[in-house]
């Protein structure tokens, strides 16, 4: 089955620089990955997301790349904000959502 | 944007009682839809994936008669603990897949505090 694995697991930033976080996923019948935001005592959100066909996507501050051969994708956040500060899970997917599995989380901390 | 819905949001029961929480897709149909328990700091636990019409399919070390899901409709589950036990207190999250897309989408999340 999928496998993803998430790194840093911790993460802390001053205010303004960027924040990189990278999961690596392993079945390549994978072809959605989202990245979700979660507050303490707080649903996750979905933030951004990606599907296999396409290698970056950006919104405002938030971007995410995909690398389809090295089984790769990273969520980049520029210009971090204190209200960034959460945790932070990526998954791998199929079209089908029968094999959604989780990395184990980013905790993502913005220091004033 | 798809929204889920999770109740109740808190619940306190007495040990030895049964508590019963819904999952909800408010907006679109969710032929599967995920259960997953949460402890402080930690990742998502996913306890059991719940299809509609069908049983669900349950997570290694998650006793299925402890933890009853049923998916009755394509915009309803339900998650009965029974017989709660102060060990089952958690943060409880609920997730819908909008049918045939992967887009997951979860609900509020239920606090049990089982004295």
């Amino acid at each position: 089955g999928e496998n993803v694995e998430q790194h840093p697991s911790t993460l802390s930033v001053q205010e303004g620089d960027s924040a990189v976080i990278k999961c690596t996923y392993s079945d390549s019948a994978s072809n959605y990955f989202p990245w979700y935001k979660q507050e303490l005592g707080k649903r996750p959100q979905l933030i951004i997301d990606i599907r296999s066909n396409v290698g970056e996507k950006k919104d405002q501050r938030i971007a995410v790349t995909l690398n389809k051969t090295a089984k790769h994708f990273s969520l980049h956040i520029t210009e971090t904000q204190p209200e960034d500060s959460a945790v932070y899970f990526c998954a791998a997917s199929d079209n089908y959502g029968q094999n959604f599995v989780f990395g184990p989380g980013t905790r993502l901390s913005v220091l004033p | 944007g798809a929204v889920v819905s999770q109740h109740p949001s808190r619940v306190i029961c007495k040990s030895g009682t049964s508590v019963k929480i819904e999952c909800r897709s408010l907006d679109f149909q969710a032929t599967t839809m995920f259960w997953y328990r949460q402890f402080p700091k930690q990742s998502l636990m996913l306890m059991a994936t719940s299809n509609e019409g069908s049983k669900a399919t349950y997570e290694q070390g998650v006793e299925k008669d402890k933890f009853l899901i049923n998916h009755a409709s394509l915009t309803l589950s339900t998650l009965t603990v029974t017989s709660a036990h102060p060990e089952d207190s958690s943060f409880y999250i609920c997730s819908a897949e909008r049918t045939g897309t992967g887009e997951l989408f979860f609900g509020e999340g239920s606090r049990l505090t089982v004295l």
